[in-house]
């Protein structure tokens, strides 16, 4: 267990309407990331972050930010969600000096 | 451009006999190579990796091979159990501490066979 909690665990959301996703860590690792998981598709990178503050793009940018207040925290939002941000996402953080990375329990996000 | 490649989308196999899945890569600067097991509606978790520098990793049933010159690598589960039947994640990550980012494949669906 990484001590890795996302919030909320399922959400439905209209077309338009802001949403932000939170990823919470209990071990103060410094790099967090967000992916989203489609059929065909995998996991892809949306975001990530090396530090408080600290954030970069992923691979499927387009239509969120990130935000990194606190270690603890990784804040993903759509600022205006559309159908094709239907998916699952996944937090994961990487401790320091290893490639391996741990993953969340994952937000099911529909957007009607 | 899918720099990671799980071609199978799905495998069915005994249980008690050998998995075996498989990945390609296409990147050469891809170093370090990892297996992710995801169950429904849980998190993908770590299962095993292996560096450029080997050509095998073996951890109790699992056992991960890397032919670097075919940019291929391949995991092996022997015996099948039930327990075994998830999506398998191939990843790839260039070594080069500091924002390294993982690149998946689309996943392969293991059902193993009672």
């Amino acid at each position: 267990d990484a001590g890795i909690t996302q919030s909320p665990r399922h959400k439905v959301t209209e077309t338009g309407t802001p949403v932000t996703l939170r990823c919470h860590q209990t071990e103060n690792h410094r790099y967090m990331y967000w992916y989203r998981q489609d059929p065909g598709h995998g996991l892809r990178l949306i975001h990530y972050s090396y530090g408080v503050k600290d954030t970069d793009k992923g691979e499927v940018s387009d239509g969120y930010s990130v935000s990194r207040s606190k270690t603890e925290d990784f804040l993903l939002t759509l600022e205006s969600a559309t159908s094709s941000q239907t998916s699952v996402y996944f937090c994961a953080i990487r401790p320091t000096g290893v490639y391996e990375q741990y993953f969340g329990p994952g937000t099911r996000l529909t957007v009607t | 451009d899918q720099q990671v490649k799980q071609n199978s989308p799905s495998l069915s196999v005994q249980e008690g006999r050998i998995s075996i899945l498989n990945c390609d890569y296409t990147n050469s600067m891809f170093d370090y190579f990892l297996w992710y097991k995801k169950y429904p509606a849980e998190g993908p978790t770590f299962l095993i990796s292996i560096s450029s520098i080997k050509d095998k990793n073996e951890d109790g049933r699992f056992t991960v091979f890397l032919n670097k010159s075919a940019k291929h690598l391949s995991l092996h589960i022997v015996p099948s159990q039930p327990g075994d039947s998830a999506v398998y994640f191939c990843a790839a990550s260039p070594i080069n501490f500091g924002n390294e980012k993982l690149t998946f494949g689309t996943g392969t669906r293991l059902t193993i066979i009672p």
